[in-house]
């Protein structure tokens, strides 16, 4: 059974900051894995997907890596800023319907 | 332009009393989801459908319906809601079951309040 987990469940950093989020899965034979970012009260918006061919992703200030072999993935925010402050979630997905695998998300605080 | 659109933003229903979340699409896309996500918890998938086939969850409450009537359309009805039931339902769809390669799009929620 598919599990995920996020580390730090909150984190806050000043403006500009470079930053690491991390996912871990339980089980390797994903399909891809994909970063979302929720602001408070609003639905998912996808930031990143990586298939499980490849090793890393990458959008403007954003960049996500995976690693199936250790069940881990990283999201990367370079120079962040006030705006980036929301919940960051990590899903795995799975099964023959495409069934996603959420963490409980990281929520950040950028202050400036 | 949105494309996966939950209606209402905000629903409050009384304690047993049922009530109806739709969500439609302009995607033109085969499956749509629900989720459920409760106050700082991870999303969790309640069921799906692939076109008109549907696709209960095992541990999702025999309280929890659903219906697609069409390919832009799906409803979630909740029989007779509990407090326990109070959370955001997120609605998603994905074009088909795809190899990895076609994410999943989300609305912008319901949050269900129950008084």
């Amino acid at each position: 059974k598919q599990e995920v987990t996020q580390i730090p469940a909150a984190l806050s950093v000043p403006e500009g900051e470079n930053l690491v989020l991390n996912c871990s899965f339980t089980d390797s034979a994903i399909y891809n894995l994909q970063w979302f970012r929720q602001d408070p009260g609003k639905g998912l918006t996808s930031l990143l997907l990586i298939q499980s061919s490849q090793r890393e992703q990458t959008s403007g200030r954003l960049n996500a890596s995976l690693d199936k072999s250790s069940g881990r993935s990283t999201l990367y925010i370079a120079a962040s800023q006030p705006g980036d402050s929301a919940t960051y979630l990590c899903a795995g997905l799975s099964g023959g319907y495409n069934k996603l695998i959420f963490g409980a998300g990281t929520r950040l605080a950028v202050h400036p | 332009d949105a494309m996966v659109i939950q209606n209402p933003r905000y629903q409050v229903t009384q304690f047993g009393k049922p009530v109806t979340l739709s969500c439609s699409q302009t995607l033109n896309h085969n499956v749509m989801y629900w989720y459920q996500q409760k106050s700082s918890q991870a999303p969790k998938l309640l069921f799906h459908y692939y076109d008109k086939d549907f696709n209960n969850e095992a541990d999702t409450p025999d309280n929890f319906q659903s219906r697609r009537p069409n390919t832009s359309f799906c409803f979630l009805d909740i029989r007779s809601p509990g407090l326990g039931d109070a959370a955001m339902y997120l609605c998603a769809t994905s074009r088909d079951f795809g190899a990895g390669d076609q994410p999943q799009h989300f609305g912008d929620g319901t949050r269900l309040s129950i008084l």
